[in-house]
């Protein structure tokens, strides 16, 4: 298995509401990956855990909160989202969090935010 | 700090034909560098990767990328383009080491490739 599932694939949402984005891996990797990415733009990094222990966060709002249960799952949570917050939410794993690591990417959730 | 940059921000080829998408880097260490491609709607997905061994590298279907230490670049190369080719394609670089480990990738802005008949 070399996949990474998200669920769910589409998600309408309003800005009082309460979801939580789904992240899975059964390759082993110990390091998973949340990023962002607006219509035609890269990917802007978000979280990193490494070994269940969140490791990077590059300033998100309060409003985006990551959980890690277990190695293979990665949850984002949200809450009271704006318009703005309207994105593609990728979630990646790397065998190990080396600089030299291939990251394999989930399809992604497209996220709306009314 | 790292950064890169891709020259093209559309390219468009004919089928059969070479692709060429530029990219050049800028970075404190050694870096890694990487191609990933990405289709509408979907995932990105790895190509190649550089990481200091040879300098000319092979990835999946049928693209590689030199890798100039001299003119900081990393551009990746088809010899014949496909139609399944057309997608975004990015140039990603990784040297920042992180305290508690995390592999921190900077993405160039992407180059939209069209195949057309």
């Amino acid at each position: 298995d070399t996949e990474v599932t998200q669920t769910p694939k589409h998600l309408v949402m309003g800005m009082t509401n309460k979801k939580s984005l789904k992240c899975e891996q059964h390759m082993g990797h110990r390091a998973m990956y949340w990023y962002k990415q607006k219509a035609k733009k890269p990917p802007e990094l978000m979280f990193v855990y490494s070994y269940e222990k969140l490791s990077i966060n590059e300033s998100v709002p309060s409003r985006f909160s990551p959980e890690c249960p277990n190695s293979s799952l990665l949850n984002l949570h949200l809450h009271a989202l704006q318009p703005e917050d309207s994105a593609l939410y990728l979630c990646a794993s790397s065998q190990q969090p080396g600089l030299n690591e291939k990251l394999f990417f989930g399809s992604g959730t497209q996220l709306s935010v009314l | 700090a790292q950064s890169v940059t891709q020259l093209d921000s559309h390219v468009s080829v004919s089928e059969g034909t070479p692709v060429l998408l530029r990219c050049n880097y800028s970075s404190s260490y050694s870096p890694s560098l990487f191609w990933y491609v990405q289709h509408p709607n979907k995932g990105l997905q790895l190509l190649l990767k550089y990481t200091s061994a040879a300098t000319l590298v092979k990835g999946i279907n049928g693209f590689e990328a030199e890798f100039k230490k001299s003119e900081t670049s990393f551009h990746l190369t088809k010899p014949s383009a496909h139609m399944s080719d057309a997608a975004e394609y990015f140039c990603v670089v990784s040297d920042q080491r992180v305290t508690g480990g995390g592999n921190k990738l900077t993405f160039g802005t992407g180059t939209q490739l069209k195949v057309e008949l």
